[in-house]
C-alpha cells in the first residue's frame, strides 16, 4: 500500500518570501502521479500542481513548482512570492497510474502568511 | 456549468439515526469516490465507483453504504450514525482512465452528537 508522509504540521512565512513545504511518500510503482492540494479556509479542495513520475523535469505552475526525487520518493513544493492568498492548508497526494484513480493523502501542512 | 455538487453543506445528527449524502455531478465522469477529512489525518478514501451498478471499497468503509444507480449520482449512507463519523465530507469525480485531476464538490461537515 502507498503512504504519503508530510513532517511539517503547520508553516507560518512573512509575505513576499518563499516557502517549502515537504512531501515523501512510499510506493513500489514505477509510474504515478503526485499532486500538491491548496484547501483554504473555504473548505474547497483546489488542484495547484501535478507531476508525472515518468516525467524527469519538474513541474511548475507560475509561483508554484516541485522538486521531485523519483529516487528519494520526496516531493517539495515551493512558493516563490508568497501572498496572503495563499494561506491555506496543502496536502500531497499520490494516485497510481493504473487501476481505479485512488487518491492516497498525506496529513496536510498548515501555511499561513503573515503581512 | 455545476461540477460536483454536494449536499447539505452542514448536518447535525444524534447517534443512531441514519442519513444520506447527496452527491451529483454534470460531466459525465465514469469514476466517482468518497473522502472524509479528519484533522492531522488528511483525506481518506471511503468508497468509489468505476461506473453505473460499480462500487468498491476504500481504506475507510465500515459504517457507510454506496451505490450508483447513474452516472450522475453517487449517494454516501450512514445507516447508525456514529460519533467517530463525525467528519468533513468530500465527493470527486473524474473521466476514468485518464490523466484528468479529479474535481472536489465542497465538502459537508457532519457532527454526530
Amino acid at each position: 500500500a502507498q503512504t504519503v508522509t508530510q513532517s511539517q504540521p503547520e508553516m507560518s512565512v512573512q509575505e513576499a518570501e518563499t516557502v517549502t513545504l515537504s512531501c515523501t511518500y512510499d510506493t513500489s510503482e514505477n509510474n504515478y502521479y503526485l499532486f500538491w492540494y491548496k484547501q483554504p479556509p473555504s473548505r474547497q479542495m483546489i488542484l495547484v500542481i501535478r507531476q508525472e513520475a515518468y516525467k524527469q523535469q519538474n513541474a511548475t505552475e507560475n509561483r508554484f513548482s516541485v522538486n521531485f526525487q523519483k529516487a528519494a520518493k520526496s516531493f517539495s513544493l515551493k512558493i516563490s512570492d508568497s501572498q496572503l492568498g495563499d494561506t491555506a492548508m496543502y496536502f500531497c497526494a499520490f494516485m497510481r497510474i493504473q487501476g481505479a484513480q485512488k487518491l492516497v493523502f498525506g496529513q496536510g501542512t498548515r501555511l499561513t502568511i503573515n503581512p | 456549468n455545476a461540477g460536483v455538487t454536494q449536499t447539505p453543506k452542514f448536518q447535525v445528527l444524534k447517534t443512531g439515526q441514519s442519513m444520506t449524502l447527496q452527491c451529483a455531478q454534470d460531466m459525465n465522469h465514469e469514476y466517482m469516490s468518497w473522502y472524509r477529512q479528519d484533522p492531522g489525518m488528511g483525506l481518506r478514501l471511503i468508497h468509489y465507483s468505476v461506473g453505473a451498478g460499480i462500487t468498491d471499497q476504500g481504506e475507510v468503509p465500515n459504517g457507510y453504504n454506496v451505490s450508483r444507480s447513474t452516472t450522475e449520482d453517487f449517494p454516501l449512507r450512514l445507516l447508525s450514525a456514529a460519533p467517530s463519523q463525525t467528519s468533513v465530507y468530500f465527493c470527486a469525480s473524474s473521466p476514468q482512465y485518464s490523466n484528468q485531476p479529479q474535481h472536489f464538490g465542497d465538502g459537508t461537515r457532519l457532527s454526530i452528537l
